[in-house]
C-alpha cells in the first residue's frame, strides 16, 4: 500500500531554512495533491500547503511568504522549504496525500528550532 | 479562511457509552453540484499521525469500525462513537476540504 516518509534535519537554527522531503512509495504519484501539515507540541493541526504532481501549489496565507513547495516526480518525492524560522515553527511536520480528502499521512518528523 | 469550531474541547465517557463530538464551520461545506459535504474526521492517538475516520461527512474510511458514524450537513456536523472502547481514547479533529486553506477544528480529547 502507499506509504509516505518524511526526512530532513531535526534541528534548525533560528533565521535559517527548514527543509523536509517526503518520499512516496507503493503507489502512483500522479493525480493527487501532496500536502504538508504541522503540529506544534501539545497543540492542533495546521495545514501548510499542497502541491499537485504538475507543480501547481497552494499555501496557507499566514505562511505563504516563507514557504516553498516543490515536487520531483522522477523520485516520487515532494519537498517543503520554510525560511526565516523561529521557535514558533517548532512542530511535528507531516506529509500527506490528498485526492478529494486527506487519506494517507506520513509518520511525521519533529523539527526543533533552536540555537 | 473557514473557521472550524469543535465542542466540547474534551469529554470523559464510560466504556460502552456513547460519545458525541460536534463541529461547526463558519461557511457552508455542502457543494450543491454533487450534494457532498466536504468534511472529514480524523482520530489521533498519542505519538501517532492522524488517521482518517470519516469523509464526505458520513462515509467511513476503510477498516473503521461501525461504532464510528458521522452526520450533519451545511455548517453543523457530528461524530458519534456509539459504544466507546478503550482503544478509542484519542483526540478527534474535523477538517474542511471544500476550499483552501484547508482548516481543522481545534480537536476534542476523548477519555475514559
Amino acid at each position: 500500500q502507499v506509504q509516505l516518509q518524511e526526512s530532513g534535519p531535526g534541528l534548525v537554527r533560528p533565521s535559517e531554512t527548514l527543509s523536509l522531503t517526503c518520499t512516496v512509495s507503493g503507489g502512483s504519484f500522479g493525480y493527487y495533491s501532496w500536502s504538508w501539515i504541522r503540529q506544534p507540541p501539545g497543540r492542533g493541526l495546521e495545514w501548510i500547503g499542497s502541491i499537485l504532481y504538475s507543480g501547481s501549489s497552494d499555501y496557507t496565507p499566514s505562511l505563504e511568504s516563507r514557504v516553498t513547495l516543490s515536487v520531483d516526480t522522477s523520485k516520487n518525492q515532494f519537498s517543503l522549504k520554510l525560511n526565516s524560522v523561529t521557535a514558533a515553527d517548532t512542530a511535528v511536520y507531516y506529509c500527506a496525500r490528498e485526492g478529494n480528502y486527506i487519506d494517507i499521512w506520513g509518520q511525521g518528523t519533529l523539527v526543533i528550532v533552536s540555537s | 479562511d473557514i473557521v472550524m469550531t469543535q465542542s466540547p474541547d474534551s469529554l470523559a465517557v464510560s466504556l460502552g457509552e456513547r460519545a458525541t463530538i460536534n463541529c461547526k464551520s463558519s461557511q457552508d461545506l455542502l457543494y450543491s453540484s454533487n450534494n457532498h459535504n466536504y468534511l472529514a474526521w480524523f482520530q489521533q492517538k498519542p505519538g501517532q499521525p492522524p488517521q482518517l475516520l470519516i469523509f464526505w461527512a458520513s462515509t467511513r474510511a476503510s477498516g473503521v469500525p461501525d461504532r464510528f458514524s458521522g452526520s450533519g450537513s451545511g455548517t453543523d456536523f457530528t461524530l458519534t462513537i456509539s459504544s466507546l472502547q478503550a482503544e478509542d481514547v484519542a483526540v478527534y479533529y474535523c477538517q474542511q476540504y471544500i476550499t483552501t486553506p484547508r482548516t481543522f477544528g481545534q480537536g476534542t480529547k476523548v477519555e475514559i
